[in-house]
């Protein structure tokens, strides 16, 4: 099946600071989902990406197909962004494959 | 419904106890999909329905593990003769259809416990 790789595993920033989460996919991919899980389990949608450029307040996600990568790009962070990112992708099977996430800490 | 819901929230369990888990998913989506998700092996699919067909039942890790879905709505996750290794958080999504460019919701999660 599909490996999604996912770095860096743990982030630490300050608030404020920006940061750029990968996601890599080892097939084509049909559908690609960047999710935030809260402190509470909560999967949150972010981006539905498949491919293309999106912005969404201080958030933005770039998947490159032909590539096989995507970017998740957090600016000016706030605590309230800490959890865990995951990155899925669907590679045609329509079930969604997750990589293992990035763990980020956004101290004040 | 506004989201995904599921119930119950938790459940703690004896080993060897049989256990059933709800979802509703979104209104007027058709396609229902079961995850997991442990520290072990992280997020990792069980089953999906297409109204009330499950097309793919790869992910069920044993016999015990069954699902259905009547009505093309709620789904009940079931898990007889539970396991120690079967204690995780079960997640359930929903989309408009399957497959194509359809984006997956969430649910809270039932988090299972078995002692």
């Amino acid at each position: 099946g599909i490996q999604v790789e996912q770095s860096p595993p743990d982030l630490i920033l300050q608030e404020g600071a920006n940061s750029t989460l990968r996601c890599n996919f080892s097939d084509s991919v049909n559908n690609l989902q960047w999710f935030h899980q809260n402190p509470w389990g909560q999967l949150i949608n972010l981006f539905y990406i498949p491919s293309g450029t999106k912005q969404n307040g201080r958030l933005s996600a770039t998947t490159v197909a032909t590539e096989r990568y995507s970017l998740l790009y957090i600016s000016s962070s706030q605590t309230t962004d800490s959890g865990v990112y995951f990155c899925a992708v669907d590679e045609g099977y329509s079930t969604l494959t997750f990589g293992k996430g990035t763990m980020l800490l956004v101290s004040p | 419904g506004a989201g995904v819901s599921q119930s119950p929230s938790n459940k703690v369990t004896e080993k060897g106890k049989d256990v059933e888990l709800r979802c509703d998913p979104i209104s007027g989506h058709t396609a229902l999909y079961w995850y997991r998700q442990s520290l072990g092996q992280g997020l990792e699919f069980l089953i999906y329905f297409q109204g009330n067909s499950a097309p793919d039942k790869s992910g069920l890790p044993s016999d015990r593990f069954s699902a259905e879905r009547t009505g093309g709505s709620v789904s009940t996750l079931t898990i007889q003769r539970t396991q120690q290794e079967d204690s995780a958080v079960y997640l359930c999504a929903s989309s408009l259809v399957a497959g194509g460019l359809n984006e997956q919701f969430f649910g809270p999660g039932t988090r299972l416990t078995v002692l």
